[in-house]
């Protein structure tokens, strides 16, 4: 597709419940991020990905969260038993591996645990 | 480690006035800095980056941003705001070795008529 795709855009879910969020990189972008944001903050460092290899996964708040990537192009945000701090958008960002190129973020998907 | 503080969690301006958001930077590196805006529940879509080249970076939709490495800043500003502006916008810095994005907490902008 022409941007970043995620899916769902909206996710309900109980606390106690296990969640997967989608992303679809644009295609032929090599790195990709998963962002957290909280209401009211900028987004916030999750983790990161280049190709299949997951390089950087120092900013999951805990081990209840977990990224894959497994072909290198589509990844999944998994959340286990989900608690009412994880309510927030997740963004998922692609780019080239060059240095300082841009980002390129989807629309994100907003998680509500109630 | 990098941070960036962003003054003024909002701002008013009336239509056809001058905006200036606020970023200021920390880093021990030289930084490659961006600002993205973002309308109600809409991604980042981003608006303008500083790479080491030119310190004053033009961007889209009549935006720019001045590097001044001596402030560590990357203030943006509009010679005239439009309603159409009217969004939050972010600040970011990244690190030496990738993309990863260090944002600040985000301006919302108001454009009074």
């Amino acid at each position: 597709g022409a941007g970043v795709s995620q899916s769902p855009r909206y996710k309900v879910a109980k606390r106690g419940q296990d969640v997967a969020l989608r992303c679809d990189p644009i295609s032929g972008h090599v790195s990709l991020f998963w962002y957290q944001q909280a209401l009211g903050q900028g987004p916030e460092f999750l983790t990161y990905f280049q190709n299949e290899a997951q390089l950087d996964k120092s900013g999951l708040p805990s081990d209840r969260f977990f990224a894959e990537r497994p072909e290198g192009s589509v990844s999944t945000l998994k959340i286990q038993r989900t608690q009412q701090e994880d309510s927030a958008v997740y963004l998922c960002a692609s780019s080239r591996r060059d240095r300082g190129t841009e980002a390129f973020f989807g629309q994100g998907t907003r998680l509500t645990v109630v | 480690a990098q941070s960036v503080t962003q003054l003024g969690s909002h701002v008013s301006v009336s239509e056809g006035a001058l905006v200036l958001l606020r970023c200021n930077y920390s880093s021990s590196v030289p930084p490659y800095l961006f600002w993205y805006v973002q309308y109600p529940n809409q991604g980042l879509q981003l608006l303008l980056k500083y790479t080491s080249a030119a310190t004053l970076v033009k961007g889209i939709n009549g935006f720019e941003a001045e590097f001044k490495k001596s402030e560590t800043s990357f203030h943006l500003t509009k010679p005239s705001a439009h309603m159409s502006d009217a969004a939050e916008y972010f600040c970011a810095v990244s690190d030496s070795y990738g993309n990863k994005l260090v944002f600040g907490a985000g301006t919302i902008l108001r454009v009074k008529s």
